[in-house]
C-alpha cells in the first residue's frame, strides 16, 4: 500500500541552525501539507501546497519557514534559524485531490529537537 | 476559527470490551467533514473513519462506528470488541467543505490503552 515517507525520523539541531525536513508524498497525490505537534499538544496546521505554490498557511508559518517541491517527488520543509520552541514532531501529509471529503495520508513524522 | 475538543486525554478498555471516545467541535459552518485518525506508537496517523455532515446516518467501519450529533456538535467514536492493536492515540479532526483543500483542525487526542 502506498504511503507517505519522511526523513529523517529524528533530527537534533543546535539553536540557530537551519534544518530541512524531507517528505515523499504518495505519487499520484496533488495536495501536500505540513503539520506539527508539540509534545502533549494538538496537531497544528502549518501549510498546504498545491500546483507548486502555497495554497494556505497558518500564522505559525512565518518567514522562518519555507516549503518547496524541488524535483517533483520530494516535498521539503525548511526551518531557518531554529528556536527551542520549534522542537516538535513534524508531519507531512498528502491527499489525492482538493475535494474536502478526501482523507489526508500522513507520514510517520520527523521528531525535531532543538538544543 | 473552528476548534475541536477531546476532553479525555487518556482512556482504557478491557480487551473485547467497548469504549467510546468523545469529541466536540465548534463551527458556524453547515457543511463539513469529520474524521477520526489513529496514531499508533509507530507514529503514522491512519484514517479510521469519516463522516459527512450532510449525512444523518452514522458512519460505520467494521468495529468502529461514530455517533454524530450535528445539533450538539458532537462526534464520538465507538470501538467494539477492542483489540490490543487498537491501542493508540486517537485524534478527532474537522475539515470545512466550503473551500477545497482546506486544512484539518485536530483535537488534542485521546490515548487509548487496551488491557489484556
Amino acid at each position: 500500500e502506498p504511503e507517505v515517507t519522511q526523513t529523517p525520523s529524528h533530527q537534533v539541531t543546535q539553536m540557530g541552525q537551519e534544518v530541512i525536513l524531507r517528505c515523499v508524498p504518495i505519487s499520484n497525490h496533488l495536495y501536500f501539507y505540513w503539520y506539527r505537534q508539540i509534545l502533549g499538544q494538538k496537531v497544528e496546521f502549518l501549510v498546504s501546497f498545491y500546483n507548486n505554490e502555497i495554497s494556505e498557511k497558518s500564522e505559525i508559518f512565518d518567514d522562518q519557514f519555507s516549503v518547496e517541491r524541488p524535483d517533483g517527488s520530494n516535498f521539503t520543509l525548511k526551518i531557518r534559524s531554529t528556536k527551542l520552541e520549534d522542537s516538535a514532531m513534524y508531519f507531512c501529509a498528502s491527499s489525492r485531490d482538493r475535494r474536502t471529503n478526501t482523507e489526508a495520508f500522513f507520514g510517520q513524522g520527523t521528531r525535531l529537537t532543538v538544543v | 476559527a473552528q476548534t475541536v475538543t477531546q476532553s479525555q486525554p487518556e482512556m482504557s478498555v478491557q480487551e473485547a470490551e467497548t469504549v467510546t471516545l468523545s469529541c466536540t467541535y465548534d463551527t458556524s459552518e453547515s457543511d463539513y467533514y469529520l474524521f477520526w485518525y489513529k496514531q499508533p506508537p509507530s507514529r503514522q496517523m491512519i484514517l479510521v473513519i469519516r463522516q459527512e455532515a450532510y449525512k444523518q446516518q452514522n458512519a460505520t467501519e467494521n468495529r468502529f462506528s461514530v455517533n454524530f450529533q450535528k445539533a450538539a456538535k458532537s462526534f464520538s467514536l465507538k470501538i467494539s470488541d477492542s483489540q490490543l492493536g487498537d491501542a493508540a492515540m486517537y485524534f478527532c479532526a474537522y475539515r470545512s467543505a466550503l473551500n477545497t483543500g482546506n486544512q484539518f483542525y485536530f483535537g488534542t487526542g485521546t490515548s487509548l490503552t487496551v488491557i489484556p
